[in-house]
């Protein structure tokens, strides 16, 4: 099936560990994005690429690190310096840049909990 | 980073009901994106829009791009229990990236039987 695949579903993390969260697309899309949900809140733009090996800082960068070695892939990985990470992790995706017809596309989000 | 004003923030409806909600922004938009999210899932788009005026339907859900470029409603007609949910507007602000959308905080719907 064609898509953006995002693992695990659910991750729980001890307090001071890293942890990355996967986000593979297979719609042969340039540009990928994550985002961060909290409940009754809008989703905040973390980090985006768009191509391979760039990515930009989103609203809410600090305490994150992402890589684009590969179209397909676009890891993040929340750091122990991420003060309030438990909230849900959504990767999506466009084939350019949005807008004129082009739109983005969401995987099933990973769920972070930090205890 | 900005926002966009999504109201209402919750609605309890009786199946059959219409339904309506909005965005409005104090910035200009040009492009302006309906999504629904069930619990625990990620967001589906529903309707696109990208000229001022535009009206667009998706079977029963009808979207509009207001004329002024700060706002969109989107109205869900003869509602039925699927349609529970999340519904979030997003909006690409015309002064800025091309890659990054402002959200409004989403409108919760509940749609009873």
């Amino acid at each position: 099936d064609g898509g953006i695949t995002q693992s695990p579903k659910y991750l729980f993390r001890k307090e001071g560990q890293n942890v990355t969260l996967s986000c593979e697309q297979n719609l042969n899309h340039d540009a990928m994005y994550w985002y961060r949900q909290d409940p009754g809140q809008g989703l905040r733009l973390i980090y985006y690429s768009q191509i391979v090996n760039d990515f930009q800082k989103g609203d809410i960068a600090e305490g994150y690190s992402v890589s684009r070695e590969k179209k397909e892939s676009f890891p993040l990985t929340v750091t122990s310096a991420q003060k309030n990470p438990t909230a849900f992790y959504l990767c999506a995706s466009s084939s350019r840049a949005l807008g004129a017809g082009n739109t983005i596309y969401f995987g099933e989000g990973s769920w972070l909990t930090v205890v | 980073g900005q926002q966009l004003n999504q109201s209402p923030q919750s609605m309890f409806i009786q199946e059959g009901e219409d339904v309506s909600m909005n965005c409005t922004s104090s910035s200009i938009f040009n492009t302006w994106l309906w999504y629904k999210q069930d619990p625990g899932e990620g967001p589906v788009l529903l309707i696109a829009l990208y000229k001022a005026g535009e009206l667009t339907s998706n079977g029963r859900l009808t979207a509009q791009f207001g004329i002024t470029r700060k706002d969109s409603f989107l109205n869900i007609s003869a509602s039925i229990p699927s349609d529970v949910g999340i519904y979030f507007c997003a909006g690409l602000n015309s002064g800025g990236s091309n890659y990054k959308l402002t959200f409004g905080k989403g409108t919760l719907l509940t749609v009873n039987p």
